[in-house]
């Protein structure tokens, strides 16, 4: 059985411009969720995706987007990058029907803004 | 508006200990109380996590206990070893089945050997 998996590891980037980051679901599931975890704080929603769709959105403007595929991995796009969104990204992977609402992350992405 | 209050911030315990943190969740509607473990550099990992028909939940060293009532709910690690020491977060989530899992602020917790 294959882990969430997400690209890159880490990434510079300047204010004002577009980042992409990729998320693999593990085997068997179909949903993903994408979280922004600030230094020292606890991870915050952004949105889930499933059957490519967004499906829940948290309080994230919408220059915060993504897509999901049909081998249900997915991407995160930020436009218009503020030094405000220098965090690490993770993605967690669950089985939309599931009883018991589990959710597995990946190792995230470590998104700087200069 | 902080949903999830968790606490400590941050925990010393020596090994052998036990290791208690807590969380208090303000909406009845929450179903689904997880708790998260993270390393350094690494996502959060499914650590254990209960539902809110059960008042306790033990898996090897680490037990949930619940208190619907109260609305809170903590975590146990029992002979608590350095290689417990991370970051540990409570989560609730709600049952509209969105997805958005509601994270506590963290505890740091370091277990001296």
């Amino acid at each position: 059985e294959t882990g969430v998996t997400q690209s890159p590891t880490h990434l510079i980037k300047t204010r004002g411009q577009q980042v992409t980051l990729r998320c693999s679901s593990q085997s068997g599931h179909n949903t993903v969720s994408w979280y922004q975890q600030a230094l020292g704080q606890g991870p915050q929603f952004i949105f889930q995706y499933y059957r490519e769709e967004e499906n829940g959105r948290g309080n994230f403007p919408p220059r915060f987007s993504g897509l999901q595929f049909p081998n249900y991995s997915s991407e995160l796009n930020v436009n218009a990058l503020e030094l405000d969104d220098s965090a690490l990204y993770l993605c967690a992977s669950s089985f939309f029907w599931a009883t018991s609402n589990e959710q597995f992350f990946g190792p995230g992405t470590r998104l700087t803004v200069l | 508006q902080q949903q999830v209050k968790q606490s400590p911030q941050s925990l010393i315990v020596q090994k052998g200990g036990i290791s208690i943190i807590n969380c208090a969740y303000e909406n009845t509607a929450f179903d689904y109380f997880p708790w998260y473990q993270q390393f350094p550099g690494k996502g959060p990992a499914l650590l254990i996590a209960i539902r809110p028909d059960v008042s306790e939940k033990k898996e090897g060293r680490f037990t949930i206990s619940f208190n619907k009532s109260a609305k809170q709910f903590s975590l146990h690690i029992m002979d608590s070893q350095p290689g417990d020491s991370a970051t540990y977060f409570c989560a609730v989530h709600g049952s509209s089945n969105t997805g958005k899992l509601i994270f506590g602020q963290g505890t740091t917790l370091q277990v001296k050997p």
